[in-house]
């Protein structure tokens, strides 16, 4: 089946730090893949995305790159704020599916 | 503003009481889905919708049912609660097949006693 699978929260990471998120996936086919980010007290916003392989997913400052050989998606930011404080969301879609699968989630924060 | 609006927020319950969590959208999106989230589990999708009157089951319908009369709204119904219902719902919208792009609502925290 198709399922994502993140690293272990919570996170916690003083302002400018480095940040990784682990994210790893099992599909059957090619899939598309997405992180998402909710805030505190609010839904799910899309953050990148990254359709094929190699192709690299960039907002605010966050960075993905999805790697076929390794099926991975790992987010990565250079220095982190006390805004990026959220709960991150790896995801994949496959091709002609309806529906999201997620990952269960990552919980950062940043402390000043 | 484009948006997805559910209501209530908030909701504590007993068992077996039925109740209606709805959900509306103003961005003409064919498109809408329920989710619930659970610590340690991510969202898991519980019903969708292509179109109106089109529903679909998702990952874990059991103990919900859904209706699709009007393009906008998409009401979640949970006919005898119980408290493994207690969970974070979210109602989502997005064009066509662009499920990717989901604008997502708020949340309903809802707590089943």
């Amino acid at each position: 089946g198709n399922s994502v699978t993140q690293m272990e929260g919570p996170v916690t990471l003083s302002e400018e730090a480095f940040l990784t998120i682990n994210c790893t996936y099992t599909a059957t086919g090619y899939p598309s893949l997405f992180w998402y980010v909710q805030y505190p007290g609010e839904g799910l916003q899309l953050l990148l995305k990254a359709t094929k392989a190699d192709d690299k997913g960039s907002n605010k400052g966050f960075e993905a790159t999805y790697r076929k050989e390794t099926t991975s998606f790992h987010l990565e930011k250079g220095s982190v704020q006390v805004s990026d404080s959220a709960v991150y969301f790896c995801a994949l879609k496959i091709q002609g599916a309806q529906k999201l699968v997620f990952g269960q989630g990552t919980r950062l924060t940043i402390n000043p | 503003e484009a948006q997805v609006t559910q209501n209530p927020r908030y909701l504590i319950t007993v068992t077996g009481k039925k109740l209606t969590v709805t959900c509306s959208q103003n961005m003409n999106h064919e498109y809408m889905s329920w989710y619930r989230q659970d610590p340690g589990l991510g969202l898991r999708q519980i019903y969708y919708s292509m179109n109106v009157e089109v529903t679909d089951k998702g990952d874990v319908p059991e103990g919900y049912k859904v209706s699709r009369k009007e393009k906008r709204n998409f009401p979640l119904i949970l006919e005898s609660p119980s408290p493994n219902q207690t969970s974070l719902y979210f109602c989502a919208s997005s064009f066509g097949d662009r499920v990717n792009e989901q604008f997502f609502g708020p949340g309903t925290r809802l707590t089943v006693l």
